[in-house]
């Protein structure tokens, strides 16, 4: 069965550093781009970024570019969403999910396609408060 | 970047059909053929619905049918079942080599 496991429930004060964890297993870790959506209480989705765990290859939404960082371990199947920093608005829920992709050559010029997120992990719950 | 824009709500009565829009730009939506879709039961997470603007995962019903127009993008529901009230959300590749979502719709049934 593909499934992502999320780490659980975060409660951090302004300024602390975490990192947050998404293991994957029933698939090939590497043959898919890993991502993170942050979703604050009540509201939608927001696309924080993606990573190839074949090659480390990142992409971050201008949005936090910059405010995350996003890595995996390859050797365990896990990705991982950072902070170094922690403000009150990271107060969320953080889904990880495996994106699908589809790869394109046009005059010699290859672009990679990523789209539906057709597994998710649970999701993990990060409050930040004094 | 903003949100793709979708209806906050939209309602209907079980057996009915349903549309929600999802209306973007040139730079996603309208360039590129990645619209995909997705439902959110209340504390759970997201679940693929569409993607490719058309294309059903393994699983999801027939009932659920995607279609895009310039610009705009749809997901309709025929059918309707009370298990189908939830929140949508649309999402589209876009010229930056990022996703962005709508804004979410709730449909009440």
């Amino acid at each position: 069965e593909v499934e992502l496991v999320q780490s659980g429930v975060e409660v951090k004060k302004p300024g602390e550093s975490l990192k947050i964890s998404c293991k994957a297993s029933g698939y090939s870790f590497t043959s898919y781009w890993i991502g993170w959506v942050r979703q604050v209480p009540g509201k939608g989705l927001e696309w924080m970024g993606i990573i190839l765990p074949a090659d480390f290859e990142t992409k971050y939404s201008p949005s936090f570019q910059g405010q995350v960082t996003i890595s995996v371990d390859k050797s365990i199947n896990t990705a991982y969403l950072e902070w170094n920093n922690l403000k009150a608005s990271d107060t969320a829920i953080y889904y990880c999910a495996r994106h699908r992709d589809r790869v394109t050559s046009v005059r010699g010029v290859v672009t990679t396609y990523y789209y539906g997120l057709d597994v998710w992990g649970q999701g993990s719950t990060v409050t930040v408060s004094s | 970047q903003s949100a793709l824009t979708q209806p906050a709500s939209v309602s209907g009565s079980p057996g009915q059909s349903i549309t929600i829009s999802c209306t973007g730009t040139s730079g996603d939506v309208g360039g590129y053929n990645y619209v995909s879709w997705y439902q959110q039961h209340s504390g759970k997470a997201p679940k693929l619905l569409i993607y490719e603007v058309t294309n059903r995962p393994p699983g999801v019903s027939n009932r659920f049918t995607g279609s895009k127009s310039g610009n705009a993008a749809s997901l309709t529901i025929s059918g309707l079942q009370a298990e189908d009230e939830a929140n949508y959300y649309c999402s589209s590749y876009t010229s930056r080599s990022t996703l962005i979502f709508g804004g979410g719709t709730r449909l009440t049934v």
